[in-house]
């Protein structure tokens, strides 16, 4: 069965403290590998679409990263707007539903 | 352009009840699908519908049922409410089937008591 996981749970950082998210998948035959971001009371906003290991997309101060087993998203001297929960999700080749990980929550302080 | 479209934002009903939950989806979008997002369980996905067609079916009862209409916009109904059933309903629509981002409305929060 096709299965997402993400690490840490929560991060809290400082402002400017760089740090990584991670997301390991299982999937029989990856289709996209995506990247979202969740404020709360609000849905998900897309980031990134990764499709193959070795790529890698960058937006402002987030970097994601692809390999055949996981994905990290990079935040770079994260600014307290970049507090959000973050949501990794893959699309199998066999499937058109997308399975998402448990997110993870990040606090950046000033 | 509009974003994704759900109403009501907020609903409060009794178990034994039903609600209907609408979304409109961005224009020029056909594929429409609802996710179920709980504290416990995250994201689950529930249907994608595609051409006024249910195309994929999540692991829920057949309680949880969908339509879309010609115009791309979709209803999802629950029957016979739960108190388990509480959580956020989100729809999401993209440009085509498979291999496009999801763009997410802000949901319809669903309590039941």
């Amino acid at each position: 069965e096709d299965q997402v996981t993400q690490s840490p749970e929560a991060l809290r950082l400082q402002e400017g403290e760089s740090s990584s998210l991670n997301c390991s998948y299982t999937v029989s035959g990856l289709r996209g590998l995506f990247w979202y971001r969740q404020d709360p009371g609000k849905g998900p906003e897309f980031l990134f679409t990764l499709y193959s290991a070795g790529e890698e997309k960058e937006k402002e101060r987030l970097k994601a990263t692809l390999t055949k087993k996981e994905s990290f998203l990079h935040i770079t001297a994260p600014k307290p707007e970049d507090s959000a929960t973050y949501l990794c999700a893959v699309q199998a080749a066999n499937n058109n539903d997308m399975r998402f990980g448990a997110g993870t929550r990040l606090t950046v302080k000033p | 352009k509009a974003g994704v479209t759900q109403t009501p934002r907020y609903l409060i009903k009794t178990r034994g009840q039903q609600v209907t939950l609408s979304c409109s989806p961005i224009s020029g979008h056909r594929s429409v699908s609802w996710y179920q997002q709980t504290p416990g369980q995250g994201l689950q996905f529930l249907f994608e519908y595609f051409s006024e067609t249910q195309r994929n079916k999540g692991n829920f009862p057949g309680r949880f049922s969908g339509r879309q209409f010609s115009n791309s916009r979709s209803e999802m109904n629950v029957s016979t409410l739960e108190l388990g059933d509480s959580a956020l309903y989100l729809c999401a629509s993209s440009l085509v089937r498979g291999n496009s981002p999801l763009h997410f409305g802000n949901g319809t929060r669903l309590t039941v008591t």
